[in-house]
């Protein structure tokens, strides 16, 4: 059972948006930044969106980050095949005094 | 170029003990905290361990608590990961990565990390 909850899955088709939540509480997500991680099948997880909505260079800007209290948002726009990967989001807990993780969403573009 | 190269992974017996590294480069190590997260076979991602740049702060998921040590040679410019007892439930690819902020806690993420290594436990 993950401190961060994201949904299993999420599925949709090529030039299309999604959204990918992650459910915190006022320990993890509600007072600290969060970030997302994109891993495509077979390699280490890469940074994707950090401090709740800011792009590394290279990160194209279909990708964008949003918070709002104890949850946050990962939206991807025109979609395309090679974004299909697990995505997952991460932040300090200050309770637990450790990184956490949400469990993961599995992205399928149909 | 950053580059970490975990190394030291392997089949291990429930109990017995196993000591993980990681090269780094192309960064200046000692600017950075840096961190072990594990991935067991088909499941999501698990903070294991973190530790300050000089060592200074470090801390410990608790899974594996008391059980692992985590360690760094700013001098070698190599992580590393001291497992003892270890379960079954270990079982996972070992990830090295690279913080963004010289301490370890609130306020960091991982911008780099490595390819892992696969830690497996079973008789």
């Amino acid at each position: 059972q993950s401190v961060l909850t994201q949904p299993p899955s999420v599925s949709a088709a090529p030039g299309q948006k999604v959204t990918i939540s992650c459910s915190g509480s006022s320990s993890n997500i509600g007072n600290n930044y969060v970030s997302w991680y994109q891993q495509l099948p077979g390699t280490a997880p890469k940074l994707l969106i950090y401090d709740n909505n800011k792009r590394p260079s290279g990160i194209p800007d279909r990708f964008s980050g949003s918070k709002s209290g104890t949850s946050a948002t990962l939206g991807i726009t025109g979609l395309q095949t090679g974004d299909e990967a697990d995505y997952y989001c991460g932040t300090w807990d200050s309770s637990l005094s450790a990184e956490v993780f949400g469990g993961g969403t599995k992205l399928t573009v149909l | 170029e950053v580059q970490l190269v975990e190394s030291g992974g392997g089949l291990v017996q429930p109990g017995r003990s196993l000591r993980l590294s990681c090269a780094a480069s192309g960064f200046t190590f000692d600017d950075y905290a840096m961190h072990w997260v594990r991935q067991a076979p088909g499941k999501g991602l698990e903070w294991v361990s973190g530790i300050s740049w000089n060592s200074g702060s470090i801390g410990y998921a608790d899974s594996v608590k008391g059980r692992f040590t985590i360690s760094r040679d700013n001098a070698k410019n190599s992580l590393y990961l001291q497992m003892n007892s270890l379960r079954a439930e270990d079982t996972a690819l070992y990830y090295c990565a690279k913080s963004t902020t010289p301490l370890y806690g609130s306020g960091s993420h991982y911008d780099y990390w490595g390819q892992g290594t696969l830690v497996t436990v079973s008789s």
